[in-house]
């Protein structure tokens, strides 16, 4: 079955301490993206890959970094967490980024103390 | 970063009813999409629209871009509980920023349909 894959689902953590949301697809998507979701704010896309080993900033990339060694995998990072970053994530895949669907993970909703 | 306003952001009808959901930029976009997502989920793409003046229709749905590229319009028809959800506009640059292809999306339509 076609799909992105995000763990965990859930994630409760306290500011400072570094953690990792991990996204994976099958479709062998050139294009990936990650995005935060909140109440009145929408979606905003915090970065984006158009390949592997190429990466580039979105609207609110501040306070993470992301990776793309590997075509299926684009992890997200949070080096030192803190309260403003209490949101739902989703990760999404394209064929290749233009007028294409994306395909959104199920989301990880993520609180930090 | 360009802007997507959608209206209304609250929508909440009986059954049977007719709606429009509105999404609207001073910016020209390569292409829209729309989306719909239910709770506790990623949304799902719905349609694409590409040329400005396109009409698309999907059963009950009926999507049309702009003739300038700036704004779109969702019109369901008889709207059943079914299609209750969060509906967003997505719009891509297409690649006119620096040969990047970002994705900006409208804050979206909270449709509630009432049986």
């Amino acid at each position: 079955e076609a799909q992105v894959t995000q763990n965990p689902r859930y994630l409760i953590t306290v500011t400072g301490k570094k953690l990792t949301v991990t996204c994976s697809q099958n479709m062998n998507h050139e294009y990936m993206s990650w995005y935060r979701q909140d109440p009145g704010l929408g979606l905003r896309q915090i970065y984006y890959s158009m390949n592997v080993e190429a990466t580039d900033k979105g609207d609110v990339p501040e306070g993470y970094k992301v990776s793309r060694k590997e075509k299926r995998n684009f992890p997200l990072i949070l080096e030192s967490p803190s309260p403003n970053q209490t949101s739902l994530y989703f990760c999404a895949s394209s064929l290749d980024g233009r007028a294409n669907e994306q395909f959104f993970g199920p989301g990880t909703r993520l609180t930090v103390l | 970063t360009q802007l997507l306003e959608q209206s209304p952001q609250f929508l909440s009808i009986q059954e049977g009813e007719n709606l429009t959901v509105y999404c609207n930029s001073s910016s020209v976009f390569s292409s829209l999409q729309w989306y719909r997502q239910e709770p506790g989920e990623g949304p799902v793409l719905l349609v694409t629209v590409v040329t400005g003046g396109e009409v698309k229709k999907l059963k009950r749905l009926t999507f049309q871009f702009g003739d300038a590229r700036k704004d779109s319009s969702l019109h369901i028809t008889a709207a059943q509980p079914g299609d209750t959800g969060l509906y967003l506009c997505a719009g891509s640059d297409g690649g006119s920023g620096a040969g990047s292809y970002q994705l900006t999306f409208g804050k979206g339509t909270k449709l509630s349909v009432i049986p």
